[in-house]
This record gives structure tokens, sequence and C-alpha cells, in this order.
């Protein structure tokens, strides 16, 4: 039972354009959403989060939006840039709670100069 | 962001014998950890929650006996896989939420590479 799903294993960018990443979730209990980008053999790094009170949040050249309606986040980053370039989690959780966090499987982003 | 170390980076070990992975937050205290393990080109699962003082609350499928929880003190939790075969062979990786923080991101280890032989 998948309850974070990224449905595309990778996504191929140019350089300085606006690379998005998709994420959907089942669990309406969800109130809380995370991305993390993670290179080989190395522990993923925190990016930017967003709660569900919440349906946009942006730092720098990141943006998440959240659709509740449609269990459906995104992150935005513009522009892309060459160290882009790694594996982007979506993870969700529940604030209240044990605060564990389900991951989705990744999307391996790829920015092309 | 906070931080978190694990040792040993990478471990081989002959399958039968223990492993004992350590993780450490450096600049704060974490009542919580948990503890991940990442096959090949898969995500990042849950394994178990590591409560300092307390047993470890283990996720549905994995093994209590042979994969050992220890939260002894407010900066370490250590993971020790027993007997280990083969297919336990992995990358794991723990993470804790800094309490200070007052957004609720886990901040995550380097990770650890097993090969059991």
């Amino acid at each position: 039972d998948q309850q974070v799903k990224q449905n595309s294993p990778s996504l191929s960018v140019q350089e300085g354009r606006i690379s998005i990443l998709n994420c959907d979730y089942t669990n309406s209990m969800f109130d809380y959403f995370l991305w993390y980008k993670k290179y080989p053999a190395e522990g993923p790094t925190f990016l930017i989060s967003i709660s569900s009170i919440k349906d946009k949040n942006e730092d720098g050249r990141f943006t998440v939006f959240l659709n509740k309606s449609a269990k459906h986040l995104s992150l935005h980053i513009v522009p892309s840039q060459p160290g882009d370039s790694a594996v982007y989690f979506c993870a969700a959780s529940v604030i209240q709670g044990a605060q564990k966090l389900v991951f989705g499987q990744g999307t391996r982003l790829t920015i092309n100069p | 962001g906070a931080v978190v170390s694990q040792h040993p980076s990478w471990v081989i070990c002959k399958s039968g014998t223990s492993v004992k992975i350590e993780c450490r937050s450096l600049d704060f205290q974490a009542t919580t950890m948990f503890w991940y393990r990442q096959f090949p080109k898969q995500s990042l699962m849950l394994m178990a929650t590591s409560n300092e003082g307390s047993k470890a609350t283990y996720e549905q499928g994995v093994e209590k006996d042979k994969f050992l929880i220890n939260h002894a003190s407010l900066t370490l939790s250590t993971l020790t896989v027993t007997s280990a075969h083969p297919e336990d062979s992995s990358f794991y990786i723990c993470s804790a939420r800094d309490p200070r923080a007052t957004l609720y991101e886990q901040y995550f280890g380097p990770g650890t590479r097993l090969t059991v032989t």
C-alpha cells in the first residue's frame, strides 16, 4: 500500500528552465509534507516543507504547492541549475503523534547544460 | 540545519555475525530518532522509531529480535543487525527531529552501507 507516490521515476530539464516534480498521497490524515534531495550513498537533505493549512511555501528557487482536495503536491525549482541534479523524495507526516515520515519512490532529476 | 552523524559509513561483515551502527545528534538532543533502510533504486522505508529511555517501536514486518535498537542517551541511538545475512545488505539511514525547530522536518545522517558476504 503505497501511501505516497511519485509517478515519474525520472525527469530531464534544461538548465535555466523550471523543474516541476509531482507527488500524490492517499492518506487524508497527512498534514505535513516535505521534500528532500538525495545524492547516491548519502542521507537525504531537507529542502522545503509545507503544512496542510497552507497551499504554497516558497524558499528561494524552491516553491512547494499543495492541493489538498486533489491530495497532490509539487515542487517547483526555478531556474534549474546543474547542481540540482539528484533524486528528489517527497514525504508526508502526521504532526500529532509519532511524526513518522512516509516517503515516495523518488524522482531522479537531471539538469542538462 | 541540525547535524546528525552515523558511524561507520560502510561496513562489510560475514554472514552470521552482528553489526552495530551508531547514530548521533551532534548539536541537539533528540528524544526520538528514526531508522530507515533503502534498497537500490527504491524508496526509504521506515524500520523503527527509537525512543530515548524506552523500547523502540517497530514497523510491521521488521523483526525486532534481528534489528536491535538502543537509545540510551538523548544524542545516541544504535542499530544492531544480529546474525546478518546477505539479504540484510542495504543502506541504513537514521534521522532525528530537532525539538528546538519550529518546523517538523527531520534531519538525516549520511547513511551506512552494509554488505554481508
